[in-house]
Formats: structure tokens, sequence, C-alpha cells
């Protein structure tokens, strides 16, 4: 099972970029890497998904380098409502799927 | 928009109780999921289902036991509760055949065994 590290938490201010990293040196072919997001007294919400290279949506961008041993997960001008617990995923295939600790991501004025 | 929902926030039993925490979906998803959260320890699968009547360990399966009769509906079984599974309980549901797809997670159950 491909295994998860991330920072266990980040501080930013508002209107800043936040980049959180994940490290997974034993993922498989076949795995994706998935971040969530996950608010107090709230299940966890997916943010975004991806194999390879770079993936961009309307709230975050994904970077993969080549050799996928690691994930980046950017915010572009967070605001004080993206205070969460940010979790990177890496899975694929039946019930293979491993959860990081999680990164608290504490957004100040 | 998919709406997981659990039977409970919060739950308190005894020790030794039998414990059923009932899940969900409104969006004919195949696959459904428990896990269990507690702090500093992130998400952990407890189990796994892909089909009606079908079931897969997770990582932490010891203690629990799963039912899914319907599609829409997958059940966590605490046979004889113990302390030390206090936790939060987190259901999911997703579409398609394997785990590369999103997860709906519903809103959780805090249970507090005694």
């Amino acid at each position: 099972l491909a295994k998860t590290t991330q920072p266990i938490s980040m501080d930013s201010y508002e209107g800043q970029e936040v980049n959180i990293t994940c490290s997974h040196n034993n993922i498989a072919t076949n795995d994706y890497i998935t971040w969530y997001q996950q608010f107090p007294s709230q299940g966890p919400r997916f943010i975004i998904q991806g194999y390879k290279t770079k993936v961009t949506n309307e709230v975050a961008s994904l970077f993969i380098p080549a050799d996928r041993k690691s994930s980046t997960l950017s915010l572009p001008r967070v605001s004080l409502s993206d205070t969460a617990v940010y979790y990177c995923l890496v899975g694929g295939g039946g019930n293979k799927l491993v959860f990081g600790a999680g990164t608290i991501l504490r957004v100040k004025s | 928009d998919v709406k997981v929902t659990q039977s409970s926030r919060y739950l308190v039993k005894r020790t030794g109780e039998k414990v059923f925490l009932e899940c969900v979906q409104d969006m004919d998803h195949e696959n459904m999921f428990w896990y269990r959260q507690d702090p500093g320890l992130g998400l952990r699968l407890i189990y796994f289902s892909y089909d009606v009547k079908m079931k897969e360990k997770g990582d932490i399966p010891e203690g629990y036991s799963v039912s899914r009769e319907k599609k829409e509906r997958f059940s966590l079984i605490l046979e004889s509760a113990s302390t030390n599974q206090t936790s939060m309980y987190l259901c999911a549901s997703s579409i398609g055949t394997g785990d590369t797809y999103e997860q709906y997670f519903g809103p959780g159950t805090r249970l507090t065994v005694t």
C-alpha cells in the first residue's frame, strides 16, 4: 500500500497562494492521487484528482512530477474560508485507499 | 447533488452493546465505504462494498461487520461495542467499479462507547 506523508500544519494569509506537498514514494502504476478538504463537523469533500503532470479546476491545481513520488496541491489566493484539513489520497482499484494524516491549513487575515 | 445521509450525528452506547450505523445514498452509486476518523490518524477504511451483498475488508475490519442488502444502503455493525471503538464514523459512496472516482461523504456519526 502506498503511504502518504504531508506536513502536519501550515499557516498562510488571505490572498496568498498555498502549496501543500504530499510524498508517496511507493505509489503503484495504477494509483491515482486525490485531494480532499474537510471542515469541522463535516465529511471530506473532493477537491481534485490526477494521474500525472498537471490538473487544474476551478478551485485548485495539482502538480505531479514524472516520477509520481510526490504531488503538490496549489490553492490560489486563499481566503479565510479555506481554513480546513487537506488530505492527500493515493489509491486505485479495489479497496486500497490510503489517506494521509492530513494537513491543517490556517488562513489568517 | 449527491446526498449521503447517516442515521445519527451523535450516538452513545455502552460496552458490549450491538451497534448499527446506517448509511443511505441517493445517486445509485455502486461503491460504498465505511471509514473511521481519529485525531492524528486521518481516515482509515473499515469496509468497502462494490455491489449489493458484496463486501471487502479495509485496513481495520476487526470488531466490525457490514451489510448491504440494497444498493442505496450500507450498514456498519459493531457486534459488541468496546471503548476503543469510540470514534467518528464516516460513510461515503462513489460511482464506478474502482476507487479512482470521486467519493461523496456523509456528515459523520460521532460514536461514544462508555
